[in-house]
C-alpha cells in the first residue's frame, strides 16, 4: 500500500487567509494525486486532479502543486464556505486516502 | 447529469452480510473509461477506499477487506452492488458509491449521498 501523510491534521484560519496543506506520500506516485473538500455531512467532492488541474466549476483560490512524494493544496483566500475536511488520495497503484485535514474559521 | 444513489440495510448483526446498491442514473455504467466504487467512513474518521468495478466485469479490492466484498454489476438496471460479509462493529461506516473516471486523473468525480450503515446485534 502506498501511505499519504496529510498535514497539519486540523488549522484553524482567518477569512481571506492563505491556507497550505501538504501530503507526503510513502513513494513516488509521478503526479497521480487528487484532493477533495467533505463539508459535514455529505459526500466528499472533487476539487484539484493531477496533483495540480482544478476541477471544472471549482473556484480558482484553489489550488494544487507537487510530484513524485510532496504534494501540497492552497487556498488562496479563505472564504467562510471553505470550512470542512480536505483529504489527498492517490492513485499511483490502488487508491488510498490521507487521513484528512480540518479547516476551520479562526 | 449523472447521479448515484446507495440504497439497502441501515442495520445489520455482527456476522451477516451487508448488501448496498447505487443506482446509477443520467449515464450508462457501460460507458468506456468509468469505474464503479464503493467508499466508506467510519463515524467521526477518514475515507476508505473498498473496491472498484469496470464495466467489463473487471473489479479491483481493497486488500484488507478483499477475502470479504463482492462488487458486481447490473447492465439491465443500470446499478452496481456491493456485498461485505462477516461484519463486525469495525464495518460500521457511511458507504458511498462513486465514480471513477479515467479522465480526470483517475478521481472519484461523481459520489452519491452516502448511507449509514450500523453492525450491531
Amino acid at each position: 500500500d502506498i501511505q499519504l501523510t496529510q498535514s497539519p491534521s486540523s488549522l484553524s484560519a482567518s477569512v481571506g487567509d492563505r491556507v497550505t496543506i501538504t501530503c507526503q506520500a510513502s513513494q513516488g506516485i509521478a503526479n497521480f494525486l487528487n484532493w477533495y473538500q467533505q463539508k459535514p455531512g455529505k459526500a466528499p467532492k472533487l476539487l484539484i486532479y493531477d496533483a495540480s488541474n482544478l476541477q471544472t466549476g471549482v473556484p480558482s483560490r484553489f489550488s494544487g502543486s507537487g510530484s513524485g512524494t510532496d504534494f501540497t493544496f492552497t487556498i488562496s483566500s479563505l472564504q467562510p464556505e471553505d470550512i470542512g475536511t480536505y483529504y489527498c488520495q492517490q492513485y499511483g497503484n490502488l487508491p488510498t486516502f490521507g487521513q484528512g485535514t480540518k479547516v476551520e474559521i479562526k | 447529469q449523472l447521479q448515484l444513489q446507495e440504497s439497502g440495510s441501515g442495520l445489520v448483526k455482527p456476522s451477516q452480510t451487508l448488501s448496498l446498491t447505487c443506482a446509477v442514473s443520467g449515464g450508462s455504467i457501460t460507458t468506456t473509461g468509468y469505474s464503479w466504487s464503493w467508499i466508506r467512513q467510519p463515524p467521526g474518521k477518514g475515507l476508505e477506499w473498498i473496491g472498484y468495478i469496470y464495466h467489463s466485469g473487471s473489479t479491483y479490492y481493497n486488500p484488507s477487506l478483499k477475502s470479504r466484498i463482492t462488487i458486481s454489476l447490473d447492465k439491465s438496471k443500470n446499478q452496481f452492488s456491493l456485498k461485505l460479509t462477516s461484519v463486525t462493529a469495525a464495518d460500521t461506516a457511511v458507504y458511498y458509491c462513486a465514480r471513477r473516471t479515467s479522465y480526470s486523473g483517475r478521481s472519484f468525480d461523481i459520489w452519491g449521498q452516502g448511507t449509514m450503515v450500523t453492525v450491531s446485534s
